[in-house]
């Protein structure tokens, strides 16, 4: 899950396994979230997102599930490839179209 | 589409410089944003634009300004650079009138160093 501090929690996995990243969000009145994947050099690109209303959502070898009651969200991914190594950004909305993002987790998958 | 661009991609200042970083998006998009990302840490935002003519402060906005010169451009503006400045700054943008998301499309990013 999400830290604070200096250093992004770290997920390593193999080829082909699946991958599940956490966050915890800090505001109930959010209403939507988003998932980011940052690559080395580059600007965040999104993944997929949710709105509070929901608590799953699927998308290509992707799934958010989102557990308002914990505040946590999680972003699973099914047959990890080593492309799919990056560092993984959650974000939450709660006002006037502003994201909140948390601190990253690095994800780095083994072939 | 070219989609956000922001220029230049490198720079390098000294402490007390000056300097202006560059944001254009060719996506008519309304909302446009700044952030700094540190090392270890999530974006955090700095100033933001709902809309051509109007700016407001984020989260860490101190020894910044902005100007949205027109719906395309956003730029953001160091006055007197300090080492604490030191990061890579993100712009980005969002349109208006999607109920459903709260998307925002991201540049390539700035990386500054102030020496």
């Amino acid at each position: 899950g999400e830290n604070v501090g200096l250093h992004l929690p770290t997920l390593s996995v193999q080829e082909g396994d699946n991958s599940i990243i956490n966050c915890a969000y800090s505001n109930s009145a959010s209403d939507y979230f988003i998932w980011y994947k940052q690559e080395s050099g580059k600007g965040p690109q999104f993944i997929i997102d949710i709105r509070s209303n929901m608590d799953k959502r699927q998308g290509q070898r992707v799934t958010v599930l989102l557990n308002k009651t914990v505040k946590h969200l999680s972003l699973q991914i099914a047959a990890t490839q080593p492309g799919d190594s990056a560092v993984y950004f959650c974000a939450e909305h709660a006002s006037y179209g502003k994201l909140t993002f948390g601190q990253g987790t690095i994800l780095t998958v083994h072939p | 589409n070219a989609g956000v661009t922001q220029t230049p991609k490198f720079q390098v200042l000294k402490t007390g410089q000056s300097m202006t970083l560059q944001c254009a998006q060719d996506m008519n998009h309304n909302s446009m944003y700044w952030y700094r990302q540190d090392p270890g840490m999530g974006l955090r935002l700095i100033y933001y634009s709902a809309s051509e003519g109007t700016t407001d402060k984020g989260e860490v906005p101190n020894g910044y300004n902005v100007s949205r010169l027109n719906k395309r451009e956003f730029s953001l503006r160091l006055e007197s650079a300090a080492p604490s400045q030191t990061s890579v700054y993100f712009c980005a943008s969002r349109p208006m009138g999607l109920a459903d998301t709260y998307e925002q499309y991201f540049g390539p990013g700035t990386r500054l160093t102030v020496t």
